[in-house]
């Protein structure tokens, strides 16, 4: 059983730029949620996809956005990178939800400089 | 809203103590509680999850317990390790069961 892998693992862009950052789920679960951790913070949550739609967001702007494919691995994009942005982006996997629980991958670092 | 915190913030004890990290929760209508451990700059490892209806549940030398009326949990380590040493973080999930919001942490270090 494979967990969850995020590419890439670090990551540098300037300010202005955009960004995408992906995601494989868990062998067996269908639902993908994103997650920002700010240094020294816990997780703080972007949205939920599931069915290949978004099923929740928290309080992010619209210049965060993602997609869920077929396969259920995601995309997260980040257009108009600000420095405030530079955190860890956390991918997690779950099915029903998060009844069961959910499992997270490694992370992507990203510097916005 | 969904408010999480941990206490304390940081611990440090010797090697061989048991010791308790807490967890409370402003909102009492969750799903879940999970507890995770973050060892630094990487991703979350999962150790615990309480079912909303569960008192307890036991993993090797973890304990967690679920007061779900009061809001709190505890995180019971025992006879710690210089490997236990990371960050503890509990989540509770709420938001109609798709949203997982996190404590900051309590961030252990145990010394030989």
């Amino acid at each position: 059983e494979t967990g969850v892998t995020q590419s890439p693992t670090h990551l540098i862009k300037t300010r202005g730029q955009q960004v995408t950052l992906r995601c494989s789920s868990q062998s067996g679960h269908n639902t993908v949620s994103w997650y920002q951790q700010a240094l020294g913070q816990g997780p703080q949550f972007i949205f939920q996809y599931y069915r290949e739609e978004e099923n929740g967001r928290g309080n992010f702007p619209p210049r965060f956005s993602g997609l869920q494919f077929p396969n259920y691995s995601s995309e997260l994009n980040v257009n108009a990178l600000e420095l405030d942005d530079s955190a860890l982006y956390l991918c997690a996997s779950s099915s029903q939800g998060g009844s069961y629980g959910y499992t997270f991958g490694s992370g992507t670092r990203l510097t916005v400089v | 809203k969904q408010e999480v915190t941990q206490i304390p913030a940081a611990l440090s004890v010797p090697e061989g103590e048991n010791l308790v990290l807490n967890c409370s929760f402003t909102d009492s209508a969750i799903y879940n509680l999970q507890w995770f451990r973050q060892d630094p700059g990487k991703g979350l490892t999962s150790l615990l999850l309480i079912q909303s209806s569960q008192r307890e549940q036991t993993s090797g030398r973890l304990n967690a317990s679920l007061d779900k009326s009061s809001g709190r949990s505890t995180l019971y380590i025992a006879a710690s390790q210089p490997g236990d040493s990371a960050t503890y973080l509990c989540a509770v999930l709420t938001g109609g069961g798709n949203k997982l919001t996190f404590g900051t942490g309590t961030q252990l270090k145990v010394e030989l």
